[in-house]
């Protein structure tokens, strides 16, 4: 079973659209799970952490749950600049490393 | 807003020949970290460094591969003698250590070649 689970997409969604991303991870040592965006040959960069409660920033809303080793993305009205890899990554914490999953590819289209 | 630096962008070289990348990670961290993504796959772990000595290490960082922080500022990932394989991008990030979130910072890598 891989480390860290996601659908490859890539997912073509019309502007303005809700789109729902999964991820499931293997190690239920994890700790500390976050979803990362990274543009085409560009570095991954943080887009957000994920808690236990669920957090929203804005139009992205995630979700944890630990007893099905589930994490979720949802990013409302979705724009053309939200067009990018979204990459679902854990970490056992405490500064250990990061382990990314393969990223979901996103299009968003007019 | 402070960030993690990384050079060369590119570095082209002949297999067999020794490589020297660098970065310069966020002043105040004090955790570093060495990430490669091969075109078309994930990113994948190769090394963890703190209070000057490697805390972590993947299958993939072979004998082949050494890190050092020589001053205080900079961090380098070095490859001794380079494979057709070796071919990817090569990422650094940086993490602080005291509170807060565990997040880590990623430089915007170098682009390694192995001809």
């Amino acid at each position: 079973r891989k480390e860290v689970e996601q659908d490859p997409g890539p997912f073509n969604v019309p502007e303005g659209a809700t789109v729902a991303f999964n991820c499931t991870y293997s190690n239920s040592a994890s700790q500390s799970f976050f979803w990362y965006r990274q543009d085409c040959r560009k570095e991954p960069k943080l887009l957000m952490s994920v808690y236990s409660s669920g957090n929203e920033d804005g139009r992205f809303t995630a979700q944890l749950n630990r007893a099905s080793q589930y994490i979720s993305l949802l990013i409302r009205d979705s724009k053309l600049s939200d067009s990018a890899t979204y990459l679902c990554v854990v970490s056992l914490g405490g500064g250990n490393k990061l382990t990314f999953g393969t990223g979901t590819q996103l299009k968003v289209e007019l | 807003e402070p960030e993690v630096t990384q050079t060369p962008s590119h570095q082209v070289t002949q297999m067999g020949q020794e490589v020297i990348l660098r970065c310069v990670p966020i002043s105040n961290h004090l955790y570093f970290y060495w990430y490669r993504q091969i075109l078309g796959q994930k990113v994948e772990f190769l090394v963890s460094f703190y209070n000057n000595e490697i805390s972590e290490k993947s299958e993939i960082f072979d004998d082949q591969f050494s890190v050092e922080r020589p001053d205080g500022s900079n961090f380098t990932l070095k490859i001794r003698s380079t494979k057709l394989e070796d071919s990817a991008m090569y990422f650094c990030a940086s993490r602080y250590i005291a509170g807060g979130p565990d997040t880590q910072y990623f430089g915007p890598g170098t682009r390694l070649t192995v001809l």
